[in-house]
């Protein structure tokens, strides 16, 4: 099965920096890789997703960049604020089986220091 | 429009009682999956729907855990005589279609005492 895990679990940077949160998956088939972010009692709320047919997309502030060689998957926010404070996952599916559930990583606390 | 609704949003439960958790997904959604979360940990499959068809229920922990979505809209969680190891946070998703982007409800957040 899959397993997604994450190199940093807590993360803390200067409001305005640029913070890059990254996460590692095992499955080489998966070809669906999104970006979620958790507020204290809140769901996930989505950020951003790419597919395995790209390597790089661009949002509002957000950038996802994978790199399908090694296996990896990170999320860049630029000028980073205050109201970024969260915890980030990343999910991974493999479409392929016909199992559209997602695997989560652990998560990745993001800290903004004003 | 309207996000992925949960309720309760909060269930305190004797050890042994059923409950019965509820989500309405987007309008217009087909696929709706249920996740569970512990503490401090990323949200975990459980089940998911393609309209009223259960299509996978393998992350269910026991037989004491079903779903159902029997207009294939509304979706019930339910989890029959509680333990504690069940206090979780349970988070339900809809899509568009089964290959698409998931988003998430609030949760249901459960304590078993």
């Amino acid at each position: 099965g899959e397993s997604v895990g994450l190199h940093l679990p807590t993360l803390s940077v200067q409001e305005g920096d640029n913070s890059i949160i990254n996460c590692a998956y095992s499955n080489s088939a998966s070809d669906y890789f999104i970006w979620y972010k958790q507020e204290s009692g809140k769901g996930p709320q989505f950020i951003i997703d790419i597919r395995s047919n790209m390597d790089k997309r661009q949002g509002q502030r957000v950038t996802v960049l994978l790199n399908k060689t090694v296996k990896h998957l990170s999320l860049q926010i630029a000028a980073t604020q205050p109201g970024d404070s969260a915890v980030y996952f990343c999910a991974v599916t493999y479409s392929g089986a016909g199992s559209y559930q997602l695997t989560f990583g652990k998560g990745t606390k993001l800290s903004v220091i004003p | 429009g309207a996000g992925v609704s949960q309720s309760p949003r909060y269930k305190v439960a004797k050890r042994g009682q059923d409950v019965a958790l509820r989500c309405d997904p987007i309008s217009g959604h087909v696929s709706l999956f249920w996740y569970q979360q512990a503490l401090g940990q990323g949200p975990e499959f459980l089940t998911y729907f393609q309209n009223e068809a259960q299509l996978d229920k393998s992350g269910l922990p026991s037989d004491r855990f079903f779903a159902e979505r029997p207009e294939g809209s509304v979706s019930t969680l339910k989890i029959q005589r509680t333990q504690q190891e069940d206090s979780a946070v349970y988070l339900c998703a809809s899509s568009s279609g089964l290959a698409e982007t998931q988003y998430f409800g609030p949760g249901t957040r459960l304590l078993v005492l």
